[in-house]
């Protein structure tokens, strides 16, 4: 299967909060990141967590890391309109970066 | 953070022609770059790496000939699309790690191919 897997999609009404997943099979992974991608865009780091810690808070983003089970998760508290994109999960061994396939976050009125 | 920037961020182009993207760090310098493909909603694979003073590694499947990159300085990789056919249309960005390791993506460059 692929290193990094995320589901494809996720609605969430404006105001909840938004769960995106990832799993990955590599456990030699250094750092793990989070990255936004708006329409026509580049790519916007949105947080990291490095990979001896369990939990990283930064405002309204909260990412929990379970080593055991290979498992990330960010979630966004009162999600807004403006937080409509994709998602990457993204994990770094030495000096290379592997994409998840993205999670298309779509925020609904 | 440092800053990573990339040149142009649109181009359009016949077939057959060949398409150069420059790809550079404007605040710190980078023996290694890395670009990457990124098809219309799909996650970013990457394509080679650049490495200052010698050859590109390529990722499996990528073409070194259909793709040339050029890695001419501390601050600069260009990739050249030869040849370019409307399969190559895409979104090419290219990131390049500063002393830390940490990774900076530049803006991507959209490039369509008719």
């Amino acid at each position: 299967g692929e290193d990094v897997e995320q589901s494809l999609f996720l609605s969430v009404r404006e105001g909840d909060s938004s769960v995106i997943n990832c799993t990955y099979t590599d456990s030699s992974s250094t750092y793990l990141y989070w990255y936004k991608q708006e329409p026509g865009a580049g790519l916007q780091l949105l947080t990291y967590i490095f990979s001896n810690m369990d939990m990283k808070q930064d405002q309204r983003l909260t990412v929990l890391l379970n080593k055991k089970d290979k498992h990330l998760s960010l979630r966004i508290a009162d999600t807004q309109t403006g937080d409509s994109a994709i998602y990457f999960c993204v994990r770094r061994t030495a000096r290379q970066l592997t994409f998840g396939s993205g999670t298309q976050l779509t925020v609904l009125p | 953070g440092a800053v990573v920037s990339q040149h142009p961020s649109r181009v359009i182009c016949k077939s057959g022609t060949s398409v150069k993207i420059e790809c550079r760090s404007l605040d710190f310098q980078a023996t290694t770059m890395f670009w990457y493909r990124q098809f219309p909603k799909q996650s970013l694979m990457l394509m080679a790496t650049s490495n200052e003073g010698s050859k590109a590694t390529y990722e499996q499947g990528v073409e070194k000939d259909k793709f040339l990159i050029n890695h001419a300085s501390l601050t600069l990789s260009t990739l050249t699309v030869t040849s370019a056919h409307p399969e190559d249309s895409s979104f090419y960005i290219c990131s390049a790690p500063d002393d830390s390791n940490e990774q900076f993506f530049g803006p991507g460059t959209r490039l369509t191919v008719l």
